[in-house]
């Protein structure tokens, strides 16, 4: 079975800086995506970036970039010019190929506080 | 184009009685999912839905079921409420394709007392 860990239960940056969250992950499968979902305190869980195991190339979406490292089996996310709207429970997922099936197996998450 | 609806978005029930949500996909999504998150297990896979067909289950007890209508959308229903029933429930629905994106609902917060 596939799972996810995050070491970093709570971070904090001060805003403008730079962030990194860490994020790991145990399979055996070669083919499979990965995310960074964001969680603010409205709980709405909103997708902040994807990442397909078979492109090397690391996703960037505006200010938000990964770092995957596949042979490591890591994939941090990395936040530059933290607004306080960052502010949120940030929780990385995995999705393999079962049979088709769509189903996220999430990490515990990393709460992320941006400070004045 | 509307998000995942989920319905209703706050409840309290007694122990022993039973709970039925109700989460409206995207427009066009064939897939629903449906995750229960708790402060000690964190977010947990319950079932997938495609195309009216359980296509994925997780390690729930039978008391949680789910169903998904011909228009894609999906309930989930708990018998037998137990207090660690207590959740914040998420639909998610997706196109169905492995690897598309997994758009989540606002989520229903179940409290059992």
């Amino acid at each position: 079975a596939q799972t996810v860990t995050q070491s970093q239960p709570e971070m904090s940056v001060q805003e403008a800086e730079t962030v990194t969250l860490s994020c790991t992950y145990d399979t055996s499968e070669n083919n499979y995506y990965l995310f960074w979902y964001k969680q603010p305190p409205s709980r709405q869980m909103i997708l902040v970036i994807r990442q397909e195991a078979y492109k090397q190339q690391n996703a960037t979406e505006n200010r938000f970039s990964v770092n995957f490292q596949k042979a490591a089996k890591s994939f941090s996310l990395k936040i530059s010019d933290s607004q306080l709207g960052d502010t949120a429970m940030y929780f990385c997922a995995f999705m393999g190929f079962q049979g088709g099936s769509e189903k996220l197996v999430f990490g515990k998450g990393t709460k992320l506080t941006v400070n004045p | 184009k509307a998000g995942v609806t989920q319905t209703p978005r706050y409840l309290i029930k007694t122990r022993g009685q039973q709970v039925t949500l109700s989460c409206s996909p995207i427009s066009g999504h064939r897939s629903v999912s449906w995750y229960q998150q708790t402060p000690g297990q964190g977010l947990q896979f319950l079932f997938e839905y495609f195309s009216e067909t359980q296509r994925n289950k997780g390690n729930f007890p039978g008391r949680f079921s789910g169903r998904q209508f011909s228009n894609s959308r999906s309930e989930m229903n708990v018998s037998t409420l137990e207090l660690g029933d207590s959740a914040l429930y998420l639909c998610a629905s997706s196109f169905g394709d492995s690897g598309n994106t997994i758009y989540f609902g606002e989520g229903s917060w179940l409290t059992v007392v």
